[in-house]
């Protein structure tokens, strides 16, 4: 059973543009929410992550805004680049330690920028 | 990439056989994981450690083993090597899992198996 889902698949945005990608989870439990960034060949590393006692957390040109009520966060990604040419994965994870602090993953977004 | 070292980077194997991937690292966490992805699946836990000797279930842990007998190595082991088994396969680490302290996990750059 997923636990997270994401959406889109895949996206084309042209330079400039805002990129979305969005994640629905279903456990009330989580609290930890993380956005991760995969460059081909190369392992996942962390972008940004929010725990749902804020609304929005902005890093530079990267900000996640989280809907408790709905269960949903999503990714924007404002004036995008070439460079931001990735797949983005989005994650899970529960308080408190122990086997409930495993990260669950979301299936992933390839994103492309357009120049 | 934090300090992880995955070997070997690449391999091919044969239906049936063992395969022992190890994962080093110099930053002394407590959490070590192993993860595989493929196309459309995302990433899956299949085993991880909470210390040394210290190893769990994932979600997808049929078919694997894992040992942990020093801090700084997590070995995963395909006791019968089986096409369904081909995948990139991720190695992570992590201080902590929960609380208000660090949660970040640090990946490897991951092994490429192939089983024919």
């Amino acid at each position: 059973q997923q636990q997270v889902k994401q959406s889109p698949q895949s996206l084309i945005v042209q330079k400039g543009g805002i990129s979305i990608i969005n994640c629905a989870y279903e456990n009330t439990a989580f609290d930890y929410f993380p956005w991760y960034q995969q460059f081909p060949g190369k392992g996942p590393a962390l972008l940004i992550a929010i725990r749902p006692d804020v609304s929005e957390k902005k890093e530079g040109r990267f900000t996640i805004s989280f809907n408790k009520s709905a269960k949903q966060f999503s990714l924007h990604i404002m004036d995008s680049q070439p460079g931001d040419s990735a797949t983005y994965f989005c994650a899970a994870s529960i308080n408190g330690g122990g086997s409930q602090g495993n990260l669950i993953f979301g299936k992933g977004t390839k994103l492309s920028v357009k120049p | 990439d934090a300090g992880i070292t995955q070997s070997p980077r690449h391999k091919v194997t044969e239906t049936g056989t063992p395969v022992t991937l190890r994962c080093h690292q110099t930053e002394n966490h407590r959490y070590m994981y192993w993860y595989r992805q493929d196309p459309g699946h995302g990433l899956r836990l299949i085993h991880y450690s909470y210390g040394v000797k210290d190893t769990d279930k994932g979600e997808v842990s049929d078919g694997y083993s894992v040992s942990r007998s020093k801090t700084e190595d997590f070995l995963l082991t395909l006791e019968s090597a089986t096409s369904s088994q081909t995948s990139v396969y991720f190695c992570a680490i992590s201080e902590s899992t929960g609380g208000r302290g660090n949660t970040e996990a640090f990946f490897g750059q991951g092994t490429r198996l192939t089983v024919v």
